[in-house]
């Protein structure tokens, strides 16, 4: 089935370091690409998405290229900030009739200033 | 711009009575809505997929007996958790679709403890 994978659950940085989750999907069909970032209290918020092979999706200084390849579409920022403490969801969606997103376990970031 | 409400934000209720939670797309046309559950142990739960006119579809282990969605127009929907039980415990998400993209925008959620 159609699946997400994020290998880290958490991750602990100092601001300023640089920032990698990992994020590998496997899908039936070509799939669109997606990061959420989700604040305590809140909803998922849309942070960017990528629907092509090398398409590279960016919002707020964080990034992910599109990888068919290696069916991955890793999150990276250069230099985290404390406001970026959040969980990140890696997500695919699929047309299969009706659109259907899936998505990953969730990766908690806490930046300590 | 898009805009997602859920109402309401929380709420508590009797083991084995129900509550019902609302969800409203503002900004924009949702040709569907998903509801998911985030529980601490199951991240996103997809309980179902509701499109405009047509069948709403379940996921494995949610039926409509148990959470039935009603979807009567392109910014309106809303779920019933019916005979609430504590493993129905968690944050309800709205995930509203945006007609002209492939953005699913999610409301804030509404968080449901059973005593």
């Amino acid at each position: 089935g159609d699946s997400v994978t994020q290998t880290e659950g958490q991750v602990a940085l100092s601001e300023e370091d640089f920032l990698t989750i990992h994020c590998n999907y496997s899908a039936s069909g070509y799939p669109a690409l997606f990061w959420y970032v989700q604040y305590p209290g809140e909803g998922p918020q849309f942070l960017f998405r990528a629907s092509r092979d090398k398409e590279k999706g960016s919002s707020r200084g964080f990034e992910a290229t599109y990888d068919k390849g290696t069916t991955s579409f890793h999150l990276r920022k250069a230099s985290v900030q404390e406001s970026d403490s959040a969980v990140y969801y890696c997500a695919l969606g699929l047309n299969t009739g009706n659109y259907k997103y899936v998505f990953g376990a969730g990766t908690r970031l806490k930046v300590i200033a | 711009g898009a805009l997602v409400y859920q109402y309401p934000r929380r709420t508590i209720c009797k083991s084995g009575t129900s509550m019902r939670m609302e969800c409203q797309a503002v900004g924009f046309q949702a040709t569907s809505v998903a509801w998911y559950r985030q529980s601490p142990q199951k991240t996103f739960e997809l309980i179902a997929l509701s499109t405009v006119n047509s069948a709403i579809k379940y996921e494995q282990n949610f039926t409509q007996e148990k959470f039935p969605i009603s979807h009567p127009n392109l910014s309106f929907s809303s779920m019933t958790v019916l005979n609430a039980y504590l493993e129905d415990r968690g944050l309800y998400l709205c995930g509203a679709r945006d007609t002209s993209s492939y953005e699913q925008y999610f409301g804030p959620g509404t968080r449901l403890t059973v005593l």
